[in-house]
């Protein structure tokens, strides 16, 4: 099976730079991804990893390490609409060979003045 | 180009009343899926569908049904609803790349429908 980890709330300033953890144990890994909600919407992409190292995009950046299992991403000069909840989802193979996406409980956002 | 599109956004069905909610998408995606969102929950797969004639249980499939006669379906259905099924849900959609797993798509989804079970 699949199980993801990341913390329930974070607060920060906005300017600031904040990091989202994300941790995780499944079987056949083929990718990990970052998805942004806000609050009465739909997930948007954000980023995937599916080589460890960094990926940046503009003000988002994601970490992926997958001997630890764990990945992070990094929101740099926040403002105030970044205030949502960021889920972290893995695709594994289940026992049929098949692609499944599990999604983390999301981590949800805060950014203050 | 529209993406995945739901139908319908909100419902209201009383216990042991049945619907079906529809969803549709315009990108010639193999994979298709329906998840439920509930609060301290995140979303969670109920079926999902790796191509036309073809579906899967995920995580909580019991109280629904899938169907998925053209690629470009995928229908949920809910044949005696309970209000433990009062959610918000999902569907999406991705693109498979057999040969390069790089390439494979993220999950594009619908914008939801919030169904309450009385």
């Amino acid at each position: 099976g699949q199980n993801i980890d990341q913390p329930t709330e974070m607060t920060a300033t906005e300017g600031a730079i904040v990091q989202i953890n994300c941790t995780y144990q499944t079987s056949g890994f083929n990718g990990l991804f970052w998805y942004q909600q806000h609050a009465g919407e739909a997930p948007t992409f954000l980023s995937y990893n599916v080589l460890d190292g960094l990926e940046e995009k503009g003000r988002f950046s994601s970490f992926l390490s997958r001997s630890k299992g764990y990945s992070y991403l990094l929101l740099k000069e926040l403002q105030m609409k970044d205030s949502a909840s960021y889920l972290c989802a893995v695709r594994g193979l289940n026992s049929g060979g098949y692609q499944k996406v599990t999604f983390g409980t999301g981590t949800k956002l805060q950014v203050i003045p | 180009n529209a993406g995945v599109t739901q139908t319908p956004k909100f419902r209201v069905l009383k216990t042991g009343q049945s619907m079906t909610l529809l969803c549709a998408q315009d990108m010639n995606h193999e994979y298709m899926y329906w998840y439920r969102q509930d609060p301290g929950m995140g979303l969670r797969l109920i079926h999902y569908s790796v191509g036309e004639g073809t579906t899967a249980k995920g995580e909580v499939p019991d109280g629904y049904n899938v169907s998925r006669l053209k690629k470009q379906n995928f229908l949920l259905g809910l044949e005696s609803a309970a209000p433990s099924q009062t959610s918000v849900y999902f569907c999406a959609s991705s693109k498979l790349h057999l040969n390069d797993h790089r390439y494979n798509s993220p999950l594009h989804f619908g914008n939801g429908t919030r169904l309450t079970v009385t």
